[in-house]
């Protein structure tokens, strides 16, 4: 089974800042099998990013995927008041899939 | 607009089976080529795939726990069920239904519902 490890576990940032949020797997992933979701408290998760670069439908382009292999990020250009959020990465392989363990962005 | 409601008990006894329904409203679930999936979430095990129904029935599930799962879906209700056996207190978590794009270029849950809290008891 691969295994996520999101770092950091919390970032702290102000508003406008740039959040840069790492996701590395125990073995490689194929970049089609890499997102990204948001979950804001009391909500269910929310997916950002698939086929780690591409936007979901709705998602605004402060939010950017990049990476392959085992390395992977999510970047937010400049954090607006409502992405301050929990994050995760979420992967398919050999017909596992599995999600890491989150990263929190907390207002500074 | 296509959403997702999921319900059933929220307290089930130790060694019982959970019972969970993934209701769809605004689209059909057996439209060609779409998948459902449900996902639990807990302090302990963070977010765990369990398992999801393509739209011709075939199931895929998480194989640590294949032997406890399973998932149906009723066409002429539109909605996805959830079984899960002998359960014990680490199967206490929010339980979420989602839409799940799986394609040559994607994995993915594109749409969630709002999940609902299951609780075992001992």
């Amino acid at each position: 089974e691969i295994v996520l490890t999101q770092s950091p576990g919390t970032l702290s940032l102000s508003p406008g800042e740039r959040a840069t949020l790492s996701c590395r797997a125990s073995q490689s992933v194929s970049s089609n099998y890499l997102a990204w979701y948001q979950q804001k408290p009391g909500q269910a998760p929310r997916l950002l990013i698939y086929g780690a670069s591409s936007r979901a439908t709705g998602i605004p382009d402060r939010f950017s995927g990049s990476g392959s292999g085992t390395d992977f990020t999510l970047t937010i250009s400049r954090l607006e008041p409502e992405d301050f959020a929990v994050y995760y990465c979420q992967q398919y392989d050999n017909s596992r899939r599995t999600f890491g363990q989150g990263t929190k962005v907390e207002i500074k | 607009q296509l959403q997702l409601r999921e319900s059933g008990p929220g307290l089930v006894k130790a060694s019982e089976t959970l019972s969970l329904t993934c209701t769809v409203s605004g689209g059909s679930i057996s439209r060609a080529n779409s998948y459902w999936g449900w996902i639990r979430q807990s302090p302990g095990r963070g977010l765990e795939w369990i398992g999801s129904i393509y739209s011709s029935g075939t199931t895929y599930y998480n194989p640590s726990l294949k032997s406890r799962v399973t998932i149906s879906a009723d066409t002429s209700k539109n909605r996805i069920s959830l079984k899960l056996n002998s359960v014990a207190a680490a199967d206490t978590a929010l339980y979420y239904c989602a839409r799940h794009v799986f394609t040559m270029i994607a994995d993915a849950f594109d749409l969630w519902g709002q999940g609902t809290l299951v609780t075992v008891s001992s």
